[in-house]
């Protein structure tokens, strides 16, 4: 079956400019995370939800960054005023087992910030 | 602090080498689980295996083990007869309870090279 799906695949932006990535997850998971990975930091936990409960933003690192999940499913992350530190791959899982499951990831999303 | 410690930054073999990556992690909690991911160049995290806290009994899959050791906070992954399709970075990672939605924890991964 269909995988996590990302886009874009690469996203190139100039700093002080606002930033959409889109995540499909999973048909039938409930879970969605966000992560970041980045060359200093590693693989950081961003944001969480499940089913059309509010979001835990506990691991957002400003408050530049929001995300949204509408129906259950799709869920964006936004990032506004880039700034260079936010250069970074962003993932998304999602899971079936809820939470405890394993969580399978998407592709991810390169953002590039000038 | 780093909760999920892989010591190993970078290791390299010569295929048909059997390799360890060693996983050390940190938690109170007394449910959680671990998890073992494959980054390959591609990029793509790939997800390998997921163990609870209450299940010690070490898996088997095909060329591939892990050996979990509560006593010791260790969750090792061996790889008997390395390819060169198993050069990748590896990232264990732990999830608990205390974690939003029982979040990943990941270490900073090992970086595996098998050579030819």
């Amino acid at each position: 079956g269909a995988g996590v799906s990302q886009s874009p695949s690469n996203k190139v932006t100039e700093k002080g400019k606002d930033v959409e990535l889109r995540c499909d997850p999973i048909s039938g998971h409930t879970a969605l995370y966000w992560y970041r990975q980045s060359l200093g930091q590693g693989l950081e936990f961003l944001i969480y939800f499940q089913g059309n409960s509010a979001p835990d933003k506990s691991g957002l690192p400003s408050d530049r960054f929001s995300a949204e999940r509408t129906g259950g499913s799709v869920s964006t992350l936004t990032i506004q005023r880039t700034q260079q530190e936010d250069s970074a791959v962003y993932l998304c899982a999602s899971t079936l087992m809820g939470v405890r499951g394993e969580q399978y990831f998407g592709p991810g999303t390169r953002l590039t910030v000038t | 602090a780093q909760k999920v410690t892989q010591a190993q930054t970078e290791i390299s073999v010569v295929e048909k080498e059997d390799v360890t990556l060693d996983c050390v992690y940190e938690t109170r909690d007394t449910t959680y689980y671990l998890f073992w991911y494959k980054q390959p160049p591609s990029g793509e995290l790939v997800f390998l295996i997921r163990r609870n806290s209450f299940d010690e009994q070490n898996e088997i899959s095909g060329r591939y083990s892990w050996n979990f050791q509560k006593s010791t906070s260790s969750f090792n992954f061996t790889i008997t007869a390395s390819q060169v399709v198993d050069s990748a970075v590896y990232f264990c990672a732990l999830s608990e309870g205390s974690n939003s939605g029982y979040a990943l924890n990941f270490g900073k991964g090992t970086s595996l090279l098998v050579t030819p």
